[in-house]
């Protein structure tokens, strides 16, 4: 019940593609769900995130879509540039400050 | 650069050592998390404090412990160290309690031979 399952494990895109990253959980109790952007030898920084009370959140070109009932989350990119060709992890926050965290997406944006 | 350093960068030991993992979090932040990433397991929440207190605990071994000091830095104690502990450590830090924000540091690699 405290996992978040994330898919794929890694995914290749041609630039101007949009890749899509997918997250589902089963604790009705998370409230707060980030997504991060790892590149290699540095630590994962904040993308964007969003709240179960919202279906949709847009940042740049980045989106997240949330559909609570489902218990699902996904990414979007749009107009991904070989920039972009990182791992990213979604996350979970459960009540007690915990965060659970995705098995990781490995992108990449040819050129 | 995210504002939160760790110290050392990179780490090599024998098994069955003690080696101790620290971090600075950005200015004004009170909370620290501490988070293993290993290649099979992604990142693991390990436990958090605020303030000095701890606050949640995930899946910290019992051979792991950790605190925050009065400075709010944090040490991260790893003992009878196995092979199976090398990995990347994280610190985080976020300004509130139940930290929305977490900016991490760029990690400390220890390696167990």
């Amino acid at each position: 019940q405290q996992q978040v399952k994330q898919s794929p494990q890694s995914l290749i895109v041609q630039k101007g593609g949009i890749p899509i990253i997918n997250c589902a959980y089963e604790n009705t109790a998370f409230d707060y769900f980030p997504w991060y952007q790892q590149f290699p030898g540095k630590g994962p920084a904040l993308l964007i995130a969003i709240r179960p009370d919202v279906s949709e959140k847009k940042e740049g070109r980045f989106t997240i879509s949330f559909n609570k009932s489902a218990k699902q989350f996904s990414l979007h990119i749009m107009d991904s540039q070989p920039g972009d060709s990182a791992t990213y992890f979604c996350a979970a926050r459960g009540g007690t400050y915990k965060y659970i965290f995705g098995t990781g997406t490995r992108l990449k944006v040819l050129a | 650069d995210s504002g939160v350093t760790q110290t050392p960068k990179h780490l090599i030991t024998a098994t069955g050592q003690r080696v101790t993992l620290r971090c600075s979090p950005r200015s004004g932040d009170l909370s620290v998390y501490w988070y293993q990433q290993s290649l099979d397991q992604g990142l693991q929440f390990l436990i958090q404090y605020y303030n000095g207190e701890e606050r949640a605990k995930g899946n910290i071994l019992e051979r792991f412990s950790a605190q925050q000091f009065p400075d709010l830095h944090s040490e991260l104690n790893l003992s009878s160290l196995e092979l199976g502990d090398s990995a990347l450590y994280f610190c985080a830090s976020s300004g509130q309690g139940g930290g929305e924000t977490q900016y991490f540091g760029p990690g400390t690699r220890l390696l167990v031979l």
